[in-house]
């Protein structure tokens, strides 16, 4: 247990449908970070967040967005879904909001599938 | 940002033996590099890192060799065990980490008996 957790660990849904994923970071961790895990893209970064404030972004579609809440914990939302939104979605945590130099603990991830 | 490419899917050797993973990466502002092995079902499982001033950095059982002139990353698993196979990623981060991690494709490890 890497002590990121992530609910679901899986979730089917239909096309254009709106989903909320959610991450727990690890005990002390202040940032989270999510990627997208697909076969033709591989691993890629979509969003950052460092102890409540939106710190990096990167390949997120406007149809996705995030936040982190108070207690540290953060939930991607996943609107208008699309059958190429069918991925691993990964959320990652770090003590510290300057990248993985200082240690980056990843989750078992959610599964999303899109029917 | 550039990605960072691996150059073999699949790499099959013997239990006992040793394994070799090769990475290029593109990027040549990227000041930190990160190894990662995925199991089936989990999350990306930290191996070894190394920072751009060194060239190469040892763990147990694995090393980590960067070759800055032909940006060329590789991870050497010594006396490979079953439990060692996976999907293994090579990462780049560059800047602190502004953008992410930039990871490869991924290489299949299999361990034949």
């Amino acid at each position: 247990d890497s002590g990121v957790t992530q609910t679901p660990k899986h979730l089917i849904t239909a096309t254009g449908q709106r989903v909320t994923l959610r991450c727990s970071p690890r005990s002390g961790d202040l940032s989270v970070y999510w990627y997208q895990q697909s076969l033709d893209q591989g691993l890629q970064f979509l969003i950052q967040y460092y102890n409540g404030e939106e710190r990096a972004k990167g390949n997120i579609l406007e149809r996705f967005s995030a936040q982190q809440f108070p207690d540290l914990h953060s939930e991607l939302n996943l609107s208008s879904l699309e059958l190429g939104d069918s991925a691993l979605y990964f959320c990652a945590s770090s003590v510290e909001g300057q990248g993985a130099y200082y240690g980056y603990t990843f989750g078992s991830g959610t599964r999303l599938t899109v029917v | 940002g550039e990605s960072v490419g691996l150059h073999l899917p699949t790499l099959s050797v013997q239990e006992g033996d040793n394994s070799i993973i090769n990475c290029a990466y593109s990027n040549s502002a990227s000041d930190y590099f990160i190894w990662y092995k995925q199991e089936s079902g989990k999350g990306p499982q930290f191996i070894i890192d190394i920072r751009s001033n060194m060239d190469k950095r040892q763990g147990q059982r694995v090393t980590v060799l960067l070759n800055k002139t032909v940006k060329h990353l590789s991870l050497q698993i010594a006396a490979t065990q079953p439990g060692d196979s996976a999907v293994y990623f090579c990462a780049e981060e560059t800047g602190g980490g502004a953008d992410g991690l930039t990871f490869g494709k991924g290489t299949h490890l299999i361990i034949q008996p």
